[in-house]
């Protein structure tokens, strides 16, 4: 079975500057994706980036990035220019390719953003 | 376009009681997916409907079951509830089976009491 692991339970950053969130995960498939989810308080799922396995190249949008180790199975996301409304909770989530829509999350990370 | 729509948003429940929650997705959207979120066990996958069919299920007792109509829309049950059922429970659409974006609603908050 899959599995996805969050290490920080909590992190914090001053706005304005970069942090990083780690996910590790554990699978024997070789198609699969890996996604950052982010959920603020209203508890509504907000898909932040996605990576598939086969693409070497690390996902970017905007102000998120993925540092993406296929053989180190990690998969850490890092923020830029931190701001006010980038603090949720963010999940990292795995899935199968070609399998469904099944997703394995990890325990999720709470991130704090300082004035 | 609207978004994923999930009715109740908030429900109190007996124990032993059951519940039927309702999703409805985006226009278009074939797949549904239902996740339970509790701050003990996290999310967890409970089911997938695309078309009518059920394509994968979680881990979780029969107590739960779901079920899509011809509209996409999709409906879950939980039978006898039990205290340990109060969670969040998720609803994702996606357009097709193992496409790149899964879109959230709101979620139900359920409580058993």
């Amino acid at each position: 079975a899959q599995t996805v692991t969050q290490s920080q339970p909590e992190m914090s950053v001053q706005e304005a500057e970069t942090v990083t969130l780690s996910c590790t995960y554990d699978t024997s498939e070789s198609d699969y994706y890996l996604f950052w989810y982010k959920q603020p308080p209203s508890r509504q799922m907000i898909l932040v980036i996605r990576q598939e396995a086969y693409k070497q190249q690390n996902a970017t949008e905007n102000r998120f990035s993925v540092n993406f180790q296929k053989a180190a199975k990690s998969f850490s996301l890092k923020i830029s220019d931190s701001q006010l409304g980038d603090a949720a909770m963010y999940f990292c989530a795995y899935r199968r390719g070609n399998a469904g829509n099944m997703l394995t999350f990890g325990g999720g990370t709470r991130l704090m953003v300082k004035p | 376009k609207a978004g994923v729509t999930q009715t109740p948003r908030y429900l109190i429940k007996t124990r032993g009681q059951q519940v039927t929650l309702s999703c409805s997705p985006i226009s278009g959207h074939r797949s549904v997916s239902w996740y339970q979120q509790t701050p003990g066990q996290g999310l967890q996958f409970l089911f997938e409907y695309f078309s009518e069919t059920q394509r994968n299920k979680g881990n979780f007792p029969g107590r739960f079951s779901g079920r899509q109509f011809s509209n996409s829309r999709s409906e879950m049950n939980v039978s006898t509830l039990e205290l340990g059922d109060s969670a969040l429970y998720l609803c994702a659409s996606s357009p097709g089976l193992s496409t790149y974006e899964q879109y959230f609603g709101p979620g139900t908050r359920l409580t058993v009491t």
